[in-house]
């Protein structure tokens, strides 16, 4: 069975300094692997996706995260963050055995700080 | 118009009342999920259609059923609501031709007093 595992539930940082957003994930087969951003009352927007290829994968906003397989994580990268920020982020994992239905992490409070 | 419209946006219920929430889409998906969210916990699968014929259970199911109307459509209902059923729904959607474009509803907020 897949599972994913956001390491920090909470992250304050301050307006236009980086941040990083661990995430480690267990599955027994190949795994697709996913970023959602969600803000205040609103549903989840897909940041980014990790199907094959190249381990780095850029996508809206300005993040970015890589994947590395020897350490079964899919980290979330931004390197000066804005006010806008602020939101709730939610790393995914799915694979073809699961049906590819998505399995999500705990989520990770990013609050920025001007 | 959103792509998936969920309502109602906030309930508040009664404990052992039944309670439905619903659940539409104009992206010509045809498949969609039930996610449950709570804090630490992130979102959680309660029930699944990958077609009007097909139901699934998901990871917690005990508690919810679900009726896939119409393509577009797909209800879950609270036969009789407890308490720890308060928690964020969100309703998603997604096309068997390509499998990771999940699109999301803004949720139901759901209380259980």
């Amino acid at each position: 069975a897949q599972s994913v595992t956001q390491l920090d539930s909470q992250v304050p940082v301050f307006e236009e300094a980086p941040v990083e957003l661990r995430c480690n994930y267990s599955s027994s087969v190949s795994v697709y692997l996913f970023w959602y951003v969600q803000y205040p009352n609103q549903g989840l927007q897909l940041l980014l996706k990790y199907l094959s290829g190249s381990t780095l994968v850029k996508g809206i906003n300005g993040f970015e995260a890589e994947f590395n397989k020897s350490q079964t994580s899919f980290h979330l990268r931004k390197p000066s963050v804005h006010i806008s920020d602020t939101a709730e982020y939610f790393c995914a994992v799915s694979d073809q055995a699961a049906g590819n239905k998505l399995t999500f992490g705990g989520g990770t409070r990013v609050l920025v700080k001007p | 118009d959103a792509d998936v419209t969920q309502t109602p946006r906030n309930r508040i219920t009664k404990t052992g009342k039944r309670i439905m929430l619903e659940c539409s889409q104009t992206k010509g998906h045809d498949r969609m999920y039930w996610y449950r969210q709570d804090p630490g916990l992130g979102l959680r699968l309660i029930y699944y259609s990958f077609d009007v014929k097909d139901i699934n259970k998901g990871e917690i199911s005990d508690g919810y059923s679900v009726s896939r109307q119409a393509q577009a459509k797909f209800s879950l209902s609270l036969e009789s609501a407890i308490p720890n059923q308060t928690a964020l729904y969100f309703c998603a959607t997604s096309d068997s031709r390509d499998l990771y474009g999940y699109t999301f509803g803004s949720g139901t907020r759901l209380t259980v007093v």
